[in-house]
C-alpha cells in the first residue's frame, strides 16, 4: 500500500492554456474521487468514479473540466482553458469495495494559474 | 448548501489536552470524520464515526457525538507538538461528497 498518488506536486500555467493531472489510487480501491481546496478553505468535492464509471459530478465541475478513469485505475482532470479562479489544489482521493466512506487522500497537484 | 463550522485556531501547552470543536446543520448526515493536514501535504484520515454512534475511541483520540445538537468534538490527549496542524471536521449523507468545515489550526507549543 503505497497511498494515493499524484502527479505533478506543482503545476504553473499562464490563462487560456490546458493542464491535465493525473491521479493513481491505492491498488484494488474501486472509488476515486476529485476534490478542490482553496486557501484557508476545506476541499469541496468535484466528481466521483466506481471503477470507470464517474457516477456523481459537482455543480463546481463547469464544462471546461473533464475527468476520466479509462481502465477503473489511474484517473486524468483537465483543466481546458483556465483561468485564474482555478488556482487551488486538487486533491485525490480512493477508497476500498464496500468501505465508500473511508476516503485516502493523496498530496494533492497544487495549479497556479498566471 | 450544508454548513459545517470550526474555530479557526486553538492553542494548547505539550503534554495538555487539546478538545477542537465541531458543527454541522445536516440532520440526515451519516457518517462524521476527523482529518488532519500538515503543511503541502494531503489529508489524513484520523478517525470517523457513525452517526448512531455517541463515542469513538482510538488511543489518544477521542470523538464525540452529539447529534441532538449537531456537535462533534475531537479531543486528542497528551498533544505532542508533532499533533501541530490544521483538523478538518466533515460529514457526508452519500459517503462521497464529503462536506469540510474550513478547518482549526492547532499549535502545540513546548
Amino acid at each position: 500500500d503505497t497511498g494515493v498518488s499524484q502527479d505533478p506536486r506543482h503545476k504553473i500555467t499562464k490563462r487560456g492554456q490546458n493542464v491535465t493531472f493525473r491521479c493513481d489510487p491505492i491498488s484494488e480501491h474501486n472509488r476515486l474521487y476529485w476534490y478542490r481546496q482553496t486557501l484557508g478553505q476545506g476541499p469541496e468535492f468535484l466528481t466521483y468514479f466506481q471503477n470507470e464509471a464517474q457516477l456523481e459530478k459537482s455543480r463546481l465541475l463547469s464544462d471546461r473540466f473533464s475527468a476520466e478513469r479509462p481502465k477503473g485505475s489511474f484517473s486524468t482532470l483537465e483543466i481546458q482553458r483556465t483561468e485564474q479562479g482555478d488556482s487551488a489544489m486538487y486533491l485525490c482521493a480512493s477508497s476500498p469495495q464496500g468501505q465508500g466512506e473511508k476516503l485516502f487522500f493523496g498530496s494533492g497537484t497544487q495549479l497556479s494559474v498566471l | 448548501g450544508e454548513d459545517v463550522e470550526q474555530s479557526l485556531f486553538l492553542s494548547v501547552r505539550e503534554g495538555d489536552s487539546s478538545v477542537i470543536n465541531c458543527t454541522y446543520t445536516d440532520s440526515s448526515s451519516t457518517y462524521l470524520y476527523w482529518y488532519k493536514q500538515e503543511p503541502g501535504a494531503g489529508l489524513q484520515l484520523l478517525t470517523y464515526i457513525f452517526s448512531n454512534m455517541d463515542m469513538k475511541q482510538d488511543q489518544r483520540l477521542t470523538v464525540l457525538l452529539n447529534k441532538k445538537d449537531k456537535h462533534l468534538s475531537l479531543r486528542i490527549a497528551d498533544t505532542q507538538t508533532g499533533d501541530s496542524a490544521i483538523y478538518f471536521c466533515a460529514e457526508t449523507n452519500s459517503g462521497y461528497a464529503l462536506n469540510f468545515g474550513k478547518g482549526t489550526s492547532l499549535l502545540v507549543t513546548p
